[in-house]
Formats: structure tokens, sequence, C-alpha cells
């Protein structure tokens, strides 16, 4: 099974800051099979990114993903207030699917 | 739009079983596999299990292989989890969620709002 393993734990940042959050993967995964997701508190998670760097409908450009083989990023441009809540990786491998432990964006 | 409802939670016993139901909507739900996801209560994401649109192919964590079953049925656009053999550490909001549009990558495009299930005696 490929763990995935998300840092910081926690991102104390201001609105307007640029986001960076890291995801890494015991084993190499394709591109295609990784994403990211958005949840905020009280809610169900939401899209953001698919096969890596692929926004998904309604996303924000602000919002981007990159990386490949065992590192992969999400980067936020420009922090708005909507933004800060928790971030999750995701990856398939071996019909099963993980996720990361979650990325905590919280406002400085 | 697409919409999906899930609904079966509560509190059960250990030991005891509970089936959730999701009520899809706004996409023909015949074509796409479906996933159950959970969250323990301050916790992570953890996928439980998926089945493939024509419930040829079923696959599950190991934290509930044995104990759990998922089905479908698509005369009624409706997603199921049965789950026997509840225990303490099953507790957890359960999401269903819809593979996403291109086939074959592997991820969530849209999400139930959840059903929290509470295994406490």
């Amino acid at each position: 099974e490929i763990v995935l393993t998300q840092s910081p734990g926690t991102l104390s940042l201001s609105p307007g800051e640029r986001a960076t959050l890291s995801c890494r993967a015991s084993q190499i995964v394709s591109s295609s099979y990784l994403a990211w997701y958005q949840q905020r508190p009280g809610q169900a998670p939401r899209l953001l990114i698919y096969g890596a760097s692929s926004r998904a409908t309604g996303i924000p450009d602000r919002f981007s993903g990159s990386g490949s083989g065992t590192d992969f990023t999400l980067t936020i441009s420009r922090l708005e207030p909507e933004d800060f809540a928790v971030y999750y990786c995701q990856q398939y491998g071996s019909s099963l699917w993980t996720f990361g432990q979650g990325t905590k964006v919280e406002i400085k | 739009q697409v919409q999906l409802v899930e609904s079966g939670g509560g509190v059960v016993q250990p030991g005891r079983s509970l089936r959730l139901s999701c009520a899809a909507s706004g996409f023909t739900f015949s074509s796409y596999d479906m996933h159950w996801v959970r969250q323990a209560p301050g916790k992570g994401l953890e996928w439980v299990a998926v089945i493939s649109y024509d419930r040829g192919k079923k696959y599950y964590a190991d934290s509930v292989k044995g104990r759990f079953t998922i089905s479908r049925d698509n005369s009624k656009n409706t997603l199921y989890l049965q789950m026997n053999s509840l225990r303490a550490e099953d507790t957890a909001v359960y999401y269903c969620a819809k593979e996403g549009d291109v086939s074959g990558w592997y991820y969530f495009d849209s999400w139930g709002q959840g059903t929290l299930v509470t295994v406490s005696s």
C-alpha cells in the first residue's frame, strides 16, 4: 500500500500570502492518479486538482498542482479568506485508494 | 447538477449491523464507479470501498474487508454499504463519492454530505 505523507501538518499564513503544500508518496505514483481536495469545517471534501495538475470545474486559477514520481505540490498563489481549510492529497494504486493525513491552512 | 444524499446512519451497539444508502441524481448513475469514504471524528479521510458501474468489481480497505459489503441498484440510482460486526473504530461520517469523468484516473469529483455512524454500547 502506498502511504502519502503531507507536510507541513499546519500552515499559518495571512490572506494574500502564497501557500505551498507538499504530498510525498512512499512509492512512485502515476501523475494521472494524484488528486487534491479541500475540506472546510462541517463540509464534505471538494475536488480541487486531478491528474496532479488539472483543475476541477469551477476551481479558481489561484489553485495549481504540480509534481511527479513521489513528490507532489499544491500551491495557492494568493490566499483568500475562504481558502483557510484542510487539504488532502489522494492516490490510486493496485485497486486501493489512499489519502494523506491532511494539511491545515490556518489564519495567522 | 450531481447530487448524492446519504442516509441510514445512527447509533448502533458493537457487533451489530447497519446499512447505509446513497441516492444519486443529476448524472447517469449506471455509468460510474462509486465509492464509500469515511472520516472518524477529528481525523482524516479513509477510503472504504468501491463498486464498478456494472457491479462486476468490488474492492475494500483491509480495515473493513469481510465485514462490509458494497452494492448498488442501478434501476434505483442507489448505492449501499452493508456494515456487519461493527466496532467502535468504525465510528465515522460516511460519504459516498462518485468517480471522476476522466475514465481511469481514479479520483472523486462529487461527494455527498455524509451520514454519521456511531458505534457505542
